[in-house]
């Protein structure tokens, strides 16, 4: 069974860094690309982040380029988010997603989902 | 950058009726490479179509999805009452983008 378990989040003040993980089990890790996904409370879904099966190759939102990365340890099945100079603007549930396996891409569509983990940006 | 605009932003049915989504790119989605998915309060979203019109695992039949270029349709017919909730498409293939959603809620 597929399982998808972020955590990390938590209360940060404007201008703070934060890193959130995501353990994955129940696939093979390495052979599929993760996400990040985030939606700011009553609002919709923004795409983050996305990074390939190997690590190699990351594609970043415009709206994070610079302040986020997106990596993945795979000897310990694990994605990560390091969010940098954080804003209110970044508040929000932060999901992991995996690609379904009919993608045809690494910017596929998804068919994993975490819970999610809550990321608030306040003084 | 692909920008999908979803219409209604409400729409507002009684169990057993049918609803009919739409979601219009600015841009041709190629190999229509279209997704829609549910969400329920909550809850993460959750998959219902790829390919602009199939079914993901475990989906009912009752969920159907159509379109090319630059029109894409999401068809729930017969609602049942766990079917209410938001849906959103999204692009994916060359990039990756939402539409803002459409909320299904009871009349």
């Amino acid at each position: 069974e597929v399982q998808l378990l972020e955590s990390g989040g938590g209360l940060v003040p404007p201008g703070g860094s934060l890193r959130l993980s995501c353990a994955a089990s129940g696939f093979t890790f390495t052979s599929f690309a993760m996400n990040w996904v985030r939606q700011a409370p009553g609002k919709g879904l923004e795409w983050v982040a996305t990074i390939s099966g190997s690590g190699r190759r990351t594609f970043i939102a415009d709206s994070v380029k610079g302040r986020f990365t997106i990596s993945r340890d795979k000897s310990k099945n694990t994605l990560y988010l390091q969010m940098n100079s954080l804003t209110a603007a970044d508040s929000a549930i932060y999901y992991c997603a995996k690609p379904g396996p009919y993608s045809g891409s690494d910017l596929g569509y998804f068919d994993y989902w975490g819970q999610g983990t809550l990321v608030t940006v306040s003084s | 950058e692909i920008v999908l605009t979803q219409s209604p932003g409400t729409l507002s049915l009684s169990p057993g009726e049918t609803a009919t989504l739409s979601c219009k790119a600015s841009q041709s989605v190629d190999n229509i490479y279209l997704a829609w998915y549910h969400q329920k309060p909550g809850q993460a979203p959750r998959v219902l179509i790829y390919g602009a019109s199939n079914r993901a695992a475990g989906i009912p039949d009752r969920f159907s999805g159509s379109g090319s270029g630059t029109d894409f349709t999401l068809t729930i017919s017969r609602l049942e009452p766990e079917d209410f909730a938001v849906y959103y498409c999204q692009h994916y293939g060359t990039s990756l983008t939402f539409g803002g959603g459409t909320k299904v809620d009871i009349k």
